[in-house]
């Protein structure tokens, strides 16, 4: 049964950054990818990007390319989604979800927990 | 970009009732790569509908998804008090992925 267990909460001061884990169980294939999706409070769904787990390849939505940066350690099986200069906008909750083979057209199932990042000075 | 709209913003029924709720995209959505998520407060969304029209594993079989193209619906055939809860559509057949605003289906 595939599985995905996130870090814990974060509060971090605007413009450092913050690293987000996010670690995988019960996956069968290497060539599987992991998605990034955040949701601020009481807003919808936005999502950031994936990685390829076995390859490392990403892919980022526009708004986030400059600021983002997901990563993975095959040995330990997690992903890492790494965001800089944070701004009070950057408070929301980031989810992690599996995205099928290849990342591409595929939907996400399971989801992560989430976990809350706040910026605040 | 691809926007998808959901309609009607907030969808007041009761149990029992059936609930059709509506997500149009701004462009022809690829090979019909639509799904819906459930979410409840304080939880993580959860896969009900891929491809616009499959159900995902153990998703009960109230829960129905049609369309094509850019116009697609989900329906709960017959509510339960555990429906209750806010419903996303998403596109995955192009980059950026992009998710509906929600429908909130509130108990009335």
């Amino acid at each position: 049964q595939m599985q995905l267990v996130q870090s814990g909460p974060e509060v971090k001061k605007p413009g450092t950054s913050v690293k987000v884990s996010c670690r995988a169980s019960g996956f069968t294939s290497p060539s599987f990818a992991v998605q990034w999706v955040r949701q601020a409070r009481g807003q919808g769904l936005e999502w950031i990007g994936w990685i390829v787990v076995g390859s490392g390849n990403t892919v980022y939505a526009q708004k986030f390319q400059e600021r983002v940066s997901i990563s993975r350690d095959r040995s330990t099986s997690t992903v890492y989604m790494d965001l800089s200069s944070l701004r009070s906008e950057d408070t929301a909750i980031y989810y992690c979800a599996a995205g099928g083979i290849g990342g591409w057209n595929n939907y996400f199932d399971p989801w992560g927990q989430g976990t809350l990042v706040t910026v605040s000075s | 970009e691809i926007v998808l709209t959901q309609s009607p913003g907030t969808l007041s029924l009761s149990p029992g009732e059936r609930a059709t709720l509506s997500c149009r995209a701004s462009q022809s959505v690829s090979n019909i790569y639509l799904a819906w998520y459930q979410q409840k407060p304080g939880q993580a969304p959860r896969l009900l509908i891929y491809g616009a029209s499959s159900r995902a594993t153990g998703i009960p079989d109230r829960f129905s998804g049609s369309g094509s193209g850019t116009d697609f619906t989900l329906t709960i055939s017959r509510l339960e008090p555990e429906d209750f809860a806010v419903y996303y559509c998403q596109q995955y057949g192009s980059t950026p992925i992009t998710f509906g605003q929600g429908t909130r289906l509130d108990i009335k």
